[in-house]
This record gives C-alpha cells, structure tokens and sequence, in this order.
C-alpha cells in the first residue's frame, strides 16, 4: 500500500502562475483534506472532502481551489499564485469524519518567487 | 487565537531518559486529543490520543495524560530513543469530526545518544 501520495514534492512558482498539487489515496478512505503549514506555524486546514463530489472550505481557502471527481483523488488548484502561499502542503485521509486519527502524505514544498 | 498551544519549539533529552512534551489548550469544547510525531521531509504520523473522558492512555513507551481542570495535556516518553528525536504536534477537536482538528506549532524533541 502506498498510502497518500503527493506530487510534486518541490516546486516554484512565479508570482501569477497557477499550478495543481496532485494527492491520491488508496485505502478507499472517503475523507481526504489538504492542509499548509508555514514556517514555525501548525497545520491549517485549507479544503476537505467527505466524498466523491462533495467539498467544503477549511480555515484558510481563499487563492485555492479543489475538486474530487474520484474517492482517491483530492487535487488542489493554486491560481495566480503569491508569495504567502509559499508554504508546505500536505494532503491527508481518513476513513471517516469521525476519526480524526490522519494519514497525511509526504508533503509538497511550494515556493513563490 | 491560538487555540492549542505549545509553548516549548524545542527539547533535548538523553537517551534512556524521559521526554516531556506538554501542550495546552483553551477551547473546552475540545472533547478528543491527538499527538502527531513528524521526521523531516515526511508527512506527520498518528501517535497517540485520549478522550475527554480519560486521563490517562498508554501505548507502550508513550502516555498522553489530560488535565481537562488546567486545559492541558503533555506526552510521555519513556525511556526515549534517538529515534524519537522528531517534530511533535499536539493536535484537538470538539466533536463533530476532523476537519475541525485543531493543531499546536509544535515541538521539536532531540534525543542524545
């Protein structure tokens, strides 16, 4: 089992620029979330989802996009990025809402110039 | 606001020793607690949680305990291992699910062999 998988692990970006951070899951976990964390800071939640189809906003979703067309697939959308969202990203599942027990994948290391 | 605080970024701690992380919270609706250990350039893994309900749980060398009257909770780690050196995110929510997990910045625990 690979788990939760992130690509691309590292990249940069040019201020404006529009990217998709790519996260695929295969424990057949329904709920899968995408978090930053910033230098010194804890994890804040930017989107989740609870299913195929079926996505919300978290703490800090604005200049971020989401979509789930598939229960392994949660893709996150930068448009026009900035410099504040230079930031790690990572890409969690669990098996349900209730659980709060994530299986977060590797990360994805994202600078804006 | 930071709901869930930890206070210490770092720790050093000699091996065979006991490693104490602490971490206190102000939100009282919180009703479950989780610790996250992360190496670098990896995701966070799942540690340890206790409910509201409990003071105390222990896997193996780890115990969490919960003093809900002081709003905090602290990890111990006994004996602790150089291969425990990593980042430690305590982490809480209310009930209602994980994506209102609410994590700590963090603290960094270095053990010496």
């Amino acid at each position: 089992n690979a788990g939760v998988t992130q690509t691309p692990k590292f990249r940069i970006l040019k201020i404006g620029q529009s990217m998709t951070l790519q996260c695929a899951q295969d424990m057949n976990h329904n709920y899968m979330y995408w978090y930053r964390q910033d230098p010194g800071m804890g994890l804040k939640l930017i989107y989740y989802s609870v299913g195929a189809g079926i996505t919300d906003k978290g703490e800090v979703p604005n200049g971020y996009n989401v979509s789930r067309s598939t229960t392994e697939d949660f893709p996150l959308r930068l448009e026009l990025a900035a410099p504040s969202q230079t930031s790690v990203y990572f890409c969690a599942s669990s098996y349900s809402m209730g659980s709060r027990e994530l299986f977060f994948g590797e990360g994805s290391r994202l600078t804006v110039l | 606001d930071q709901q869930v605080k930890q206070n210490s970024p770092s720790l050093s701690v000699q091996e065979g020793r006991i490693s104490i992380l602490n971490c206190d919270y102000t939100n009282s609706m919180f009703d479950y607690f989780l610790w996250y250990k992360k190496y670098p350039a990896e995701g966070p893994t799942f540690l340890i949680s206790i409910s509201s309900i409990k003071d105390k749980n222990e896997d193996g060398r780890f115990t969490v305990f919960l003093n809900k009257s002081a709003k905090h909770l602290s990890l111990h780690i006994v004996p602790s291992q150089p291969g425990d050196s990593a980042v430690y995110f305590c982490a809480a929510s209310p009930q209602g699910g994980s994506e209102k997990l609410v994590f700590g910045k963090g603290t960094k625990l270095t053990v010496n062999p």
